[in-house]
């Protein structure tokens, strides 16, 4: 019962560098997001996916991409990244948007 | 505009007293409306929710919440506060729309003093 799975939990980064955080699921929820979360703004949504194959934008998406080529995988890619993307990172997934959502345990990423 | 409003970012209760976070939301549309609990380092964990039915809704380690539409507020509370309680807290809405995504408030610390 692993629930949502991120990996790495920690990284840091050059700016200019890319990474792909990873995301899995094993709950066979359709529904999965990606949060960042910095102090005093809450969690902020950056992509979200409604089932394979399908996804969409969310409020911070700038700078990110993220793709869904199975129903358990929701990577997100920083492209080229830059200091302001200094956060920590949440997964997270469930049955439908209204859900709520299970989380992963973040994904603590310094650009330095 | 904001969606969900949590006033204040710290509050600091005795072991043993009330605790009472708030939350309030800012749409006439139906909501459907969470509260999240992150202990240090940890990813977020589900207290409660409400959906439809029972305004009063009861969660895991105590807490519960109750929905007052004319208030627009689903505030958090738990009669007695314990050590283990010390953590952030946040408010989370989703309103019965289209498009409409679970939108996060800022967050409040609770502290919880021996």
């Amino acid at each position: 019962n692993a629930g949502v799975t991120q990996t790495p939990k920690f990284q840091v980064l050059k700016t200019g560098q890319s990474m792909t955080l990873q995301c899995a699921q094993d709950m066979n929820h359709e529904y999965m997001s990606w949060y960042r979360q910095d102090p005093g703004m809450g969690l902020r949504l950056i992509h979200y996916s409604v089932g394979a194959g399908i996804t969409d934008q969310g409020e911070v998406p700038n700078g990110y991409n993220v793709s869904r080529s199975t129903t358990e995988d929701f990577p997100l890619r920083l492209l080229s990244a830059a200091p302001s993307q200094t956060s920590v990172y949440f997964c997270a997934s469930s049955v439908n948007r209204q859900a709520g959502g299970t989380f992963g345990s973040g994904t603590r990423l310094t650009v330095v | 505009a904001q969606s969900v409003t949590q006033l204040g970012s710290h509050v600091s209760v005795s072991e043993g007293a009330l605790v009472l976070l708030r939350c309030n939301y800012s749409s006439s549309v139906p909501p459907y409306l969470f509260w999240y609990v992150q202990y240090p380092n940890q990813g977020l964990q589900l207290l409660l929710k409400y959906t439809t039915g029972a305004t009063l809704v009861k969660g895991i380690n105590g807490f519960e919440a109750e929905f007052k539409k004319s208030e627009t507020s689903f505030h958090l509370t738990k009669p007695s506060a314990h050590m283990s309680d010390a953590a952030e807290y946040f408010c989370a809405v989703i309103y019965l729309r289209a498009n409409s995504k679970l939108t996060f408030g800022k967050g409040i610390t609770l502290s919880v003093r021996p």
